[in-house]
């Protein structure tokens, strides 16, 4: 089955990038997603890559995807304070999501 | 809409005890999933639904688990009896017509077995 691998943590200072990167072993995914969960939250869908695709932009969002390697990848410019959260990375297989390990960002004022 | 709401947030049992956790999709949304997140194990999928019938629940991880969904606006997942390793944050989300497949997640309910 789908195995999906992130690194536990990552710390930047506020105003610089942030990229969290994602591994994944299944290669069907028509889709590949980022999810951000706030503390004491839900998951809520930031953004998303059609998996013919290489990459995908949205406002400070860079989304990044090297199928040859099963690499996926999440830019924030402009890291803020409110950018601290735990993000994981999904693929989806027969409408049943994946998720990684979750990533969490601690973002330093 | 309010999105998917799910209750109780909180649930404190003692071990052996039956809980009901409770579930109500987007309207209009026509899939129902139930994930289960620990520390150890992450995000698990344990179950979902599609116009209210049970497709995959290679997830439930024994027979003290059941869910069901007996209409469009509600789903509940059933624990009995409990135990302190199904002490968990458990999320519902639901999924429509989407062209990316997104599933809208609820705030979870935090579940403690003593």
């Amino acid at each position: 089955g789908e195995d999906v691998e992130q690194s536990l943590f990552l710390s930047v200072r506020e105003g610089d990038s942030s990229v969290i990167n994602c591994t994944y072993t299944d290669s069907s995914s028509t889709y590949l997603y980022w999810y951000k969960q706030e503390p004491g939250a839900g998951l809520q869908l930031l953004t998303y890559i059609f998996s013919n695709m290489d990459m995908k932009q949205d406002q400070r969002l860079t989304v990044l995807l090297n199928k040859k390697d099963k690499h996926l990848s999440l830019r924030i410019a402009d890291t803020q304070t409110g950018d601290s959260a735990i993000y994981f990375c999904a693929g989806c297989a027969t409408n049943k999501l994946i998720f990684g390990t979750g990533t969490l960002l601690a973002v330093q004022p | 809409d309010a999105g998917v709401i799910q209750s109780p947030r909180h649930e404190v049992t003692e071990m052996g005890q039956e809980v009901t956790l409770r579930c109500k999709p987007i309207s209009g949304h026509d899939y129902l999933f139930w994930y289960r997140q620990t520390m150890m194990r992450g995000l698990e999928l344990l179950i979902y639904f599609n116009n209210n019938v049970p497709i995959d629940d290679s997830g439930m991880p024994e027979d003290r688990f059941s869910a069901k969904m007996p209409n469009a606006s509600f789903s509940t997942l059933k624990i009995q009896p409990s135990e302190p390793r199904d002490s968990a944050v458990y999320f519902c989300a639901s999924r429509g017509l989407s062209s990316y497949n997104e599933q809208f997640f609820g705030p979870g309910t935090r579940l403690t077995v003593l």
